[in-house]
């Protein structure tokens, strides 16, 4: 079975610093996606970043990067620029990719990063 | 565009007794999951609808159980409330190639007294 672990379960920043949350999982998959997400006190769960393991290329969203290392198995996501806005819980959730690249498949989360940012 | 959307957005039950939420996905998805995400947790995955079928199920008892309906939304059912069970519902849907990403809607919050 596959985990997803968050090893911080708080982190801080200052506004306009760069901050780096950690991810590692554990797969036996050699196809897979991984992402990002952000869930503020509103509740609403929000897709920050997307990562697909066949590609060696690092994601970048604007503010929002990724660091994947597959052989390490470790996605890291870097914010720059923090913004208040930023304050949130940040998940880190693994997919298996299906065969045919189909929508079904269930998403495994991590425990969850509490993200606070100083003004 | 109307994003993932869920109802009620909060409920109060007692043990023992049986809850139904809904999930209308977002336009153009048909595939429909839904997770419970605890207090300060992670969430956990129940079950996938896809194609009105349950596709695949994570770790619950068979007291949780679902429907899709051809419109694509869906329903939640939890007979028999535990205390355990009170946690934030989340459903998300998804269309295709799944790297697209799941969106989530704004959550159920369930307490069971």
């Amino acid at each position: 079975a596959q985990t997803v672990t968050q090893s911080q379960p708080e982190m801080s920043v200052q506004e306009a610093e760069t901050v780096t949350l950690s991810c590692t999982y554990d797969t036996s998959e050699s196809d897979y996606y991984l992402f990002w997400y952000k869930q503020p006190p509103s509740r609403q769960m929000i897709l920050v970043i997307r990562q697909e393991a066949y590609k060696q290329q690092n994601a970048t969203e604007n503010r929002f990067s990724v660091n994947f290392q597959k052989a390490a198995k470790s996605f890291s996501l870097k914010i720059s620029d923090s913004q208040l806005g930023d304050a949130a819980m940040y998940f880190c959730a693994y997919r298996r990719r299906n065969a045919g690249g189909t929508s079904y498949g269930k998403l495994t989360f991590g425990q969850g990063t509490i993200l606070t940012v100083h003004p | 565009d109307a994003g993932v959307t869920q109802s009620p957005t909060h409920l109060i039950k007692t043990r023992g007794q049986q809850v139904t939420l809904r999930c209308s996905p977002k336009s153009g998805h048909d595939t429909v999951s839904w997770y419970q995400q605890a207090l300060g947790q992670g969430p956990q995955f129940i079950f996938q609808y896809y194609e009105e079928e349950e596709r695949q199920r994570g770790n619950f008892p068979d007291r949780f159980s679902g429907h899709q309906f051809p419109n694509y939304s869906s329903e939640l059912n939890v007979n028999a409330l535990l205390l355990g069970d009170s946690a934030l519902y989340l459903c998300a849907s998804s269309f295709g190639v799944i790297r697209l990403g799941q969106f989530f809607g704004p959550g159920t919050r369930l307490t069971v007294l």
